[in-house]
C-alpha cells in the first residue's frame, strides 16, 4: 500500500469548513483513498473513499488531484464534535488482494475551535 | 441498528490471568477484524475473519494471542497468560465481504497490572 503524509495537527473554527490534506505521491493506479475519523475514546469512524473522481457523503467530500498524488478531505461546516484524529488511508481494493489490512498512520488531530 | 458489539468495556486483571474478549459483528457482515492501539505502536490489526474463517493472523504478537469465530455472530480474542504490555485497547470491526468500509466497536480498554 501506498505510505501516505498528513500534518499532525490542523485548528479550524467552528462553521468553517476543515480542509485536510493527505499526500500520496506513490499511489498507484488501483488504489483507492480511504478516510476514517477518531474521536477521543471512541472507535475508529469510516468517512468516505474515492479513487478518481471527486466524491460527496452527508458527512464529507473528498477531492482528489488529477494525478492522484494528494487529496482533501472536506468538512464544509465543521462543528465541535468533528474534533477528532482523521486518517487517511490508501489502499488496493478488496477484491483485488488476498486482505483487507487497513494501515492506520499517525493521522492529523484536527481541533474545532468555539 | 444495532452496531458491533463489545464486551467488557473495561478490563483490569493481573499479569499471568487469562483474559477474554468478546465481539458481535454488525448482522450480515460476514468480515471481522481485531485491532489494537497503544500509544506506542499506535492502531494494528491482529487478525481478520472471513466467513468465520481466520484469512490473515500475521498481525497476532505471540502464541499468547488466540482468536475464534465459532460463527458468523460471535468472535473471541483471548489473552493467556496475560503481561502489562498487552495493555491497550482492543477494538472490533466488521464490513462485507472484507471490504475496507469497515465498521468499528466501541473498544474494551484492558489494563493489566
Amino acid at each position: 500500500d501506498a505510505k501516505t503524509t498528513q500534518p499532525p495537527s490542523m485548528d479550524c473554527a467552528e462553521g468553517r469548513a476543515a480542509n485536510l490534506p493527505c499526500n500520496h505521491s506513490t499511489i498507484s493506479g488501483n488504489e483507492y483513498v480511504y478516510w476514517y475519523r477518531q474521536i477521543h475514546s471512541q472507535g475508529p469512524q469510516y468517512i468516505i473513499h474515492g479513487l478518481k473522481n471527486n466524491e460527496t457523503n452527508e458527512m464529507a467530500s473528498l477531492i482528489i488531484t488529477e494525478d492522484r498524488k494528494s487529496s482533501t478531505l472536506i468538512l464544509p461546516h465543521a462543528t465541535l464534535r468533528d474534533t477528532a484524529v482523521y486518517y487517511c488511508i490508501v489502499r488496493v481494493a478488496h477484491g483485488e488482494t488476498s486482505g483487507s489490512r487497513l494501515t492506520f498512520g499517525e493521522g492529523t488531530q484536527l481541533t474545532v475551535n468555539p | 441498528d444495532a452496531g458491533v458489539i463489545q464486551s467488557p468495556r473495561h478490563e483490569v486483571t493481573e499479569m499471568g490471568q487469562e483474559v477474554t474478549l468478546r465481539c458481535k459483528p454488525i448482522s450480515g457482515h460476514n468480515s471481522l477484524f481485531w485491532y489494537r492501539q497503544t500509544m506506542m505502536r499506535g492502531l494494528e490489526l491482529l487478525i481478520y475473519f472471513n466467513n468465520n474463517v481466520p484469512i490473515d493472523d500475521s498481525g497476532m504478537p505471540e502464541d499468547r494471542f488466540s482468536a475464534k469465530m465459532p460463527n458468523a455472530s460471535f468472535s473471541t480474542l483471548k489473552i493467556q497468560p496475560s503481561e502489562p504490555r498487552d495493555s491497550a485497547v482492543y477494538f472490533c470491526a466488521s464490513s462485507l465481504n472484507g471490504g475496507e468500509t469497515q465498521y468499528f466497536g466501541p473498544g474494551t480498554r484492558l489494563l493489566v497490572l
